[in-house]
């Protein structure tokens, strides 16, 4: 079981350009989550995909947009990079409606310069 | 709005003595809890939950505490061992969100050999 894989795992990006961060969810799993760890914080809630549709969204603007495939998988996009937008994100996903831990992936280190 | 906080940044331990890590919350309607550990350019590794219905529990080494009124959980290693030196979340979740997290700030816990 490969675990929850994420790629790339580094990116560099310039200010106003756009990004997409790609996610494959543990076997079994059908809920993605997206977080954003900034430097010295702990992971901030992005949004949850399930059954293909958004579930939750945290408190983060529209540039921020995702996508789940038939197979589960997921997508990050984010749109007019800014430099703020430097981060580690992070995907977990998760069974629906379950008290079960999310698995997390190694994550994306993303860097707007 | 922190609804999660680790007011704790850092913490160090004699290898073989206990180690206790607080985290309060302000969100009474949060019913589930973990704890995550996350070693430098992973993604965080899952340790330990504990459901709003428990006031403790166990996973060899390491048990979580939950006190409800006073809003706190606590997680403690015994013993404390070299290899736990890592950063620690914790985390909690609302009800009926799909496994939508919100974390602490995290507490980097040494455990000096």
């Amino acid at each position: 079981d490969a675990g929850v894989t994420q790629s790339p795992t580094h990116l560099i990006k310039t200010r106003g350009q756009q990004v997409t961060l790609r996610c494959s969810p543990k076997s079994g799993h059908d809920t993605v989550s997206w977080y954003q760890q900034a430097l010295g914080q702990g992971p901030q809630f992005i949004f949850q995909y399930y059954e293909e549709e958004e579930r939750q969204r945290g408190n983060f603007p529209d540039r921020f947009s995702g996508h789940q495939f038939p197979n589960y998988s997921s997508e990050l996009n984010v749109n007019a990079l800014l430099l703020g937008d430097s981060a580690l994100y992070l995907c977990a996903s998760s069974l629906w409606g379950w008290d079960t831990e999310a698995f997390f992936g190694q994550g994306t280190r993303l860097t707007v310069v | 709005d922190q609804q999660v906080k680790q007011n704790s940044p850092s913490l160090s331990v004699q290898e073989g003595r206990i180690s206790i890590l607080n985290c309060d919350y302000t969100n009474s309607m949060f019913d589930y809890f973990l704890w995550y550990k996350k070693y430098p350019a992973e993604g965080p590794t899952f340790l330990i939950s504990i459901s709003s219905i428990k006031d403790k529990n166990e996973d060899g080494r390491f048990t979580v505490f939950l006190n409800k009124s006073a809003k706190h959980l606590s997680l403690h290693i015994v013993p404390s061992q070299p290899g736990d030196s890592a950063v620690y979340f914790c985390a909690a979740r609302p009800p009926n969100t799909g496994n939508q997290f919100y974390f602490g700030t995290g507490t980097s816990l040494t455990v000096i050999p």
